[in-house]
């Protein structure tokens, strides 16, 4: 069974830096392009980034251009999210999600429990 | 294609039929995906390809689209389809997924 597992949110203070990372079991994680989705308190679902398999592309969502950095270890199966210069507006539950589908149409079909970021002084 | 409205709500009765809308400029040649959420879950996909159900989802799930219009349909509501419900398609231009504002089934 694929298995997606969120860790490293917590308390940052408004201007602070976090990494969050998704540990990848079950499937061949190589194989698959990867994302982070956010979701802010009782709001809805907004794509943060994408990384696909050999990380040569990155795509973020403008929110967060040029202040998150997606990566991943195909090695280690782990997936990972470096965030600087977070705001209130970052605070959210953020999830790990697994591509699907072909390069035109992308959907998500795993999904991990998230990882709850709060941004805050 | 950057904006896809949903209504806020929909309420159905048990065993009745749910209909959700996504609406979105320029969607009529994309195809769009539907996602479940349960209230402290993850979300999970339902279908994909505007009307494939994926391994496991029951059949009273189903989706159309026609034009600049997509459509879940739940069949046969019943209490554990309470949730809300996000569409997304892939934006090619701007190379980033879009979801839908989302809405939330509440069973009568």
């Amino acid at each position: 069974e694929a298995l997606l597992v969120e860790s490293g949110g917590g308390l940052v203070k408004p201007g602070g830096s976090l990494r969050l990372s998704c540990a990848a079991s079950g499937f061949t994680f190589s194989a698959y392009n990867m994302n982070w989705v956010r979701q802010a308190p009782g709001k809805g679902l907004e794509w943060v980034a994408s990384i696909n398999r050999r990380s040569e592309k990155m795509d973020y969502a403008g929110s967060v251009k040029g202040r998150f950095t997606v990566s991943r270890d195909n090695v280690g199966h782990s997936l990972s999210l470096h965030m600087t210069s977070l705001s209130a507006e970052d605070t959210a539950l953020y999830y790990c999600a697994r591509d699907r589908g072909d390069d035109y149409n992308p959907h998500l079909d795993v999904w991990g429990q998230g990882t709850l970021v709060t941004v805050s002084s | 294609s950057k904006v896809l409205t949903q209504p806020p709500s929909v309420s159905v009765a048990p065993g009745k039929t749910a209909r959700i809308p996504c609406e979105g400029d320029r969607i009529g040649n994309k195809r769009v995906h539907w996602y479940q959420q349960r209230p402290g879950q993850a979300p999970l996909l339902v279908i994909n390809y505007d009307k494939d159900r994926p391994s496991g989802i029951s059949e009273r799930f189903s989706g159309s689209h026609s034009g600049n219009t997509a459509t879940l349909i739940i069949s046969r509501v019943e209490a554990g389809d309470e949730a809300d419900y996000y569409c997304q398609v892939w934006d090619g231009v701007d190379d980033q997924y879009v979801f839908g504002t989302g809405t939330q089934v509440t069973v009568l």
